[in-house]
């Protein structure tokens, strides 16, 4: 079955850097593409970031410039580098596949948060 | 960027009785590329339907999905118990993907 595990998440300070992890099972991780989603608390979901197959990369504007995502498929990995990190970014951050060539989100992980606070 | 609205923001309703979502795109949503996710407290959002009107795998057919140019519809025919949550609306037909802020259907 599909399985996405989240990683990495903490308390940070505004300005400091977080490398979040996802590691992926029961699918061909090399055959999809694959987002990070956030969610603030109490608050609606935002789309961070996705990545393609190749080598295709979106980013919101809101984290543009600051954040960088990844994928390493020979460890079925996917990674997003946070840096200049701000309180704003403060939210859950979900890992999720991208259904078969297409933008939607088939199939999500449970999360790691980031709280980004002095 | 295609801003989603979702109403009504609440909804209140019995089990068994029918559940109408709608979400309606500040402009054309390319090939009707619209999917609805159901979330509940302290879970992460699942996927109910893609493309507007394709249930997604596992997904009861007491859900379906409809489009009408930039309104869609999410409905839920005799709410079950596990139904009451928050429901998101997601367009994937132009970057960036946006959703829309999100129904709680709640018990009455």
């Amino acid at each position: 079955q599909v399985q996405l595990v989240e990683s990495g998440g903490g308390l940070v300070k505004p300005g400091g850097s977080l490398r979040l992890s996802c590691a992926a099972s029961g699918f061909t991780f090399s055959d999809y593409y694959m987002s990070w989603i956030r969610q603030a608390p109490g608050k609606g979901l935002e789309w961070v970031s996705y990545i393609s197959t190749s080598t295709t990369i979106y980013y919101a504007d809101s984290v543009k410039g600051r954040f960088t995502i990844s994928r390493d498929n020979a460890k079925n990995s996917l990674y997003l580098q946070m840096n200049s990190l701000r309180p704003e970014d403060t939210a859950v951050y979900f890992c999720a596949r991208d259904g078969w060539d297409a933008y939607y989100f088939d199939y999500w992980g449970q999360g790691t948060l980031v709280t980004v606070s002095s | 960027e295609i801003v989603l609205t979702q109403s009504p923001g609440t909804l209140s309703l019995s089990p068994g009785e029918r559940a109408t979502l709608s979400c309606r795109a500040s402009q054309s949503v390319s090939r009707n590329f619209l999917a609805w996710y159901q979330q509940k407290s302290g879970q992460a959002p699942r996927l109910l339907i893609y493309d507007a009107s394709s249930r997604a795998t596992g997904i009861p057919d007491r859900f379906s999905g409809s489009a009408s140019g930039t309104d869609f519809t999410l409905t839920i025919n005799r709410l079950e118990p596990e139904d009451f949550a928050v429901y998101y609306c997601q367009q994937y037909g132009s970057s960036p993907w946006t959703f829309g802020q999100g129904t709680n259907v709640e018990i009455k």
